[in-house]
This record gives structure tokens, sequence and C-alpha cells, in this order.
């Protein structure tokens, strides 16, 4: 079974502090994307990683993939309140033209 | 502006009857998604289709039904056979399933379903 795994499920945590979302995935895909979604809205898409030690900034988040070790990580540089949100990767598994989401990862940041 | 429109933003079932969930994109995508979310849970996805006249089962397919007659519409119909039909419902449209620019998904605004 395909399963994507996101860690930690919840997070609160303190402006202008750094922190680590880490999405783990069972199957083989070289296409990782992570997505924002507030409270009672769609999702955003955030950032499309396409291939192995793929990194992409934008402000305070930087996401990177590692297809070796179906990992993914989303870094938060001094935390905002603004950040505070839902945050999903999701992978397109290789050979399918499905995308396989995350349990999700509800950021809290307190000011 | 481009974009997908899904209609309406509420919803109300009553017992025994199916309802159709609108969505539209004028992004010229040719692969469309229907999703179901649950209060606090991640996504789930009820039928995707990657061209006109043509569209698969996701993992939960069961109690809905769609249609695929025209590029830039992939309604959803909620059935009676759906017993906890009560969800966010969350429609995406991508370039093309497995091209080579990435494809991210675009999101709708979204469907809040409730059982009367």
């Amino acid at each position: 079974e395909l399963k994507v795994e996101q860690n930690p499920l919840f997070l609160s945590m303190q402006e202008g502090k750094n922190y680590t979302i880490y999405c783990n995935y069972s199957t083989t895909s070289d296409r990782l994307y992570w997505y924002r979604q507030d409270p009672g809205k769609s999702l955003e898409s955030l950032f499309v990683l396409l291939s192995n030690g793929a990194v992409k900034q934008e402000g305070r988040l930087m996401a990177s993939l590692d297809t070796k070790a179906r990992l993914s990580t989303l870094h938060i540089t001094a935390a905002v309140h603004d950040l505070s949100a839902t945050y999903f990767c999701a992978v397109a598994p290789s050979g399918t033209y499905k995308y396989i989401f995350g349990t999700g990862t509800r950021l809290k940041v307190l000011a | 502006d481009g974009g997908i429109t899904q209609s309406p933003k509420y919803l109300f079932r009553k017992e025994g009857q199916n309802v159709t969930l609108s969505c539209e994109q004028n992004l010229n995508h040719d692969a469309m998604y229907w999703y179901r979310q649950d209060p606090g849970q991640g996504l789930r996805l009820i039928y995707y289709s990657q061209i006109v006249n043509d569209f698969q089962k996701g993992d939960i397919a069961e109690g809905y039904s769609v249609s695929r007659e025209k590029k830039e519409s992939f309604p959803l119909t909620v059935t009676s056979a759906q017993k906890n039909p009560t969800a966010f419902y969350l429609c995406a449209s991508s370039i093309s399933p497995r091209g080579v620019g990435g494809e991210t998904q675009y999101f709708g605004p979204g469907t809040r379903l409730l059982v009367l």
C-alpha cells in the first residue's frame, strides 16, 4: 500500500524559531509537491521538487528532496505568525497518474 | 483570470437524494481530480480523469460518479449510496497527467457538503 507520512502531525512553535517538517513516502517517485492550506480554505501550491537533491526556497520556507531515502523536508526559518496553516506533501508515484497526499502537518506559530 | 471554480460553496443533501457538485476550469488542463477531505484529515482521491471521455476510480469511489464530456468540466455526483457524505470536496486540475514540467495541481475553492 502506498503511504505518505508526515511528522509531526501538529507543531506549535514560537515566532523567530526554526523547525523542520518531514515527509516520508513508501513508493518510487521522482516528483514531490508541497501545499499549504489555511483553515476552511483550499490548497495552494508551494513547491514542486522534480529530482534527487532538488532544493527550492521561497521566503522563510525551504523544501528539499532525497529520492533515495524517499524523504522530503520543509524547513521553516525564523517563523512568523502568517505561516500558521496546515502543510501537505504529495507524491506522484512512478507509472501512475495519481497524486498521493500525506497526512498533513498543522503548524501554529505563537507570537 | 484563469482558474478553477466550484459550485455551490455549501450544499445540503437530504437522505436518499443524489446531488451534483460542479467543477469548471479555464486553464486548458487535461487532467482533473476530485478529492474528499474530512475534518482534520488529509485528502483522499475519489475519481480522476486524464482526458475527455475517460476517468478512473480513486481510492474511495464507492457512492460517487463522475463524467467528463468537456475538457473544462468534471462534475461529481454524490449518490444515495454514499452513506456518510458530509465532507469538504475539492476539485483540482493539472496540465497533463505525467508531462515533464512537474504538473503541480491547482485546486478550486471547495464545496462543503452537509447532510440534513
